[in-house]
């Protein structure tokens, strides 16, 4: 079965940082390219960030450039999301997202959600 | 950055009876390799989102045949032909003509009367 499961939500002080995981299984993960998506409460979808196959390729929504770093171990069959410098409209229930080039965002993780207050 | 804008916000359906959503596009979305890429997906309470349609009219795998989608260049209408009540939620459009960058539509919300 197909799967993702993210991780490393919580409360974080503006100004913080926090790492999110996303754990992949039943696919190889290392043949696709992985997105990030995220949805504050109430709100509807936000594409964050996605990276391609090997790493290489990066791209992120300008609100977040030069704050969130994605990144991926293959070996690990796993996605990350660094984010530093929080803001309290980084607020939000984060997904990780499977990308498969032509079809697009075709499998999806619960979420974890991020909080960040003071 | 191209921008998605969805109408209604808002719809209330009757079960069984048909309901239709469109979306548009600040610009085509049209790639260069002639393919459009404008895909749908469905959020039910409390749940993740989920592919439902990808490039204009393509049912992703699972996806009843009672959902459609139709369209070309910045107009496009994702119809539901008898709503069940397992179809409230909210819907939105995503393109990814310029990819890798995404944007979304605001979303809309689907009500049973």
């Amino acid at each position: 079965e197909v799967q993702l499961v993210e991780s490393g939500g919580g409360l974080v002080q503006p100004g913080g940082s926090l790492r999110l995981s996303c754990a992949a299984s039943g696919f190889t993960s290392s043949s696709y390219w992985m997105s990030w998506v995220r949805q504050a409460p109430g709100k509807g979808l936000q594409w964050v960030a996605n990276i391609n196959q090997d790493g290489s390729g990066k791209y992120y929504v300008d609100s977040v450039k030069g704050r969130f770093t994605i990144s991926r171990d293959n070996a690990k069959n796993s996605l990350y999301l660094q984010m530093n410098s929080l803001r309290a409209e980084d607020t939000a229930v984060y997904y990780c997202a499977r990308d498969t080039v032509g079809v697009g965002l075709d499998c999806w993780g619960q979420g974890t959600l991020v909080t960040v207050s003071s | 950055d191209i921008v998605m804008t969805q109408t209604p916000l808002s719809s209330l359906v009757t079960l069984g009876q048909p309901a239709s959503i469109s979306c548009r596009s600040s610009q085509s979305l049209v790639h260069s390799d002639g393919n459009t890429y404008l895909n749908w997906l469905q959020q039910r309470p409390g749940q993740p989102p989920r592919l439902l349609i990808y490039k204009i009219s393509n049912r992703f795998s699972g996806v009843p045949d009672r959902f459609s989608g139709s369209g070309a260049g910045t107009d496009f209408t994702l119809k539901i032909s008898r709503v069940e009540a397992e179809d409230v939620g909210v819907y939105y459009c995503m393109q990814a003509a310029q990819f890798p960058l995404y944007t979304f539509g605001q979303g809309t919300k689907l009500e049973i009367k």
